[in-house]
């Protein structure tokens, strides 16, 4: 079945600077690639998503980038601010499984003031 | 959390013991889903539901069973709950793949089994 990596698993920014999380999965069928944030306490909410026939999309300051080939892909925060601080979860999906996000790790992501 | 509410929202309990959870939707989504969170592995699977009296073991599903007898209503029952079934419980609901399979958590249930 599908496995989803996520790095780091911790990340600390100055605010104003770049975040980026990185993510890797084994499904090659996988074309479906969401990303969500979890604030302390509450459940996790989508914040952008990108399809595999699609490289970039950007919503403000996030982008998703997408590499089919390498089976990569990665968050993009620009700009960064305190509100920004959560734990981000990666997740794929495939039309083998398309019942099921399987989602990686998460990365607890810290906006220093 | 897009009309999803979770009970109860805390538990302690002993082992041994059975325990439900209870997910209820106001939002008549297809997909119903049960996750359990733990430091280090993310989000994982227990079972799913795609419709009432239809369910689905995810990646984690032992120890757990799970009932959907209406459309809204999505329960999760620790048969005999172990230490290693601590954990954070999120429903999730959604409609599926024609819709990118995007996901609406609940606010989660935070089990402890002493």
């Amino acid at each position: 079945g599908e496995n989803v990596e996520q790095h780091p698993s911790t990340l600390s920014v100055q605010e104003g600077d770049s975040a980026v999380i990185k993510c890797t999965y084994s499904d090659s069928a996988s074309n479906y690639f969401p990303w969500y944030k979890q604030e302390l306490g509450k459940g996790p909410q989508l914040i952008i998503d990108i399809r595999s026939n699609v490289g970039e999309k950007k919503d403000q300051r996030i982008a998703v980038t997408l590499n089919k080939t390498a089976k990569h892909f990665s968050l993009h925060i620009t700009e960064t601010q305190p509100e920004d601080s959560a734990v981000y979860f990666c997740a794929a999906s495939s039309e083998t499984s398309y019942d099921k996000v399987i989602f990686g790790p998460g990365t607890s992501l810290s906006v220093i003031p | 959390d897009a009309g999803i509410t979770q009970s109860p929202r805390h538990k302690v309990t002993e082992t041994g013991t059975p325990v439900t959870l209870r997910c209820h939707q106001t939002e008549n989504h297809r997909y119903m889903y049960w996750y359990r969170q733990d430091p280090g592995h993310g989000l994982r699977l227990i079972h799913y539901s795609y419709g009432v009296k239809d369910t689905d073991k995810g990646e984690v599903s032992d120890g757990y069973s799970v009932s959907r007898s209406k459309t809204e209503d999505f329960l999760l029952t620790l048969e005999s709950a172990t230490s290693s079934q601590t954990s954070v419980y999120f429903c999730a609901i959604g409609r599926g793949r024609d819709y990118d399979n995007e996901q609406f958590f609940g606010p989660g249930t935070r089990l402890t089994v002493l």
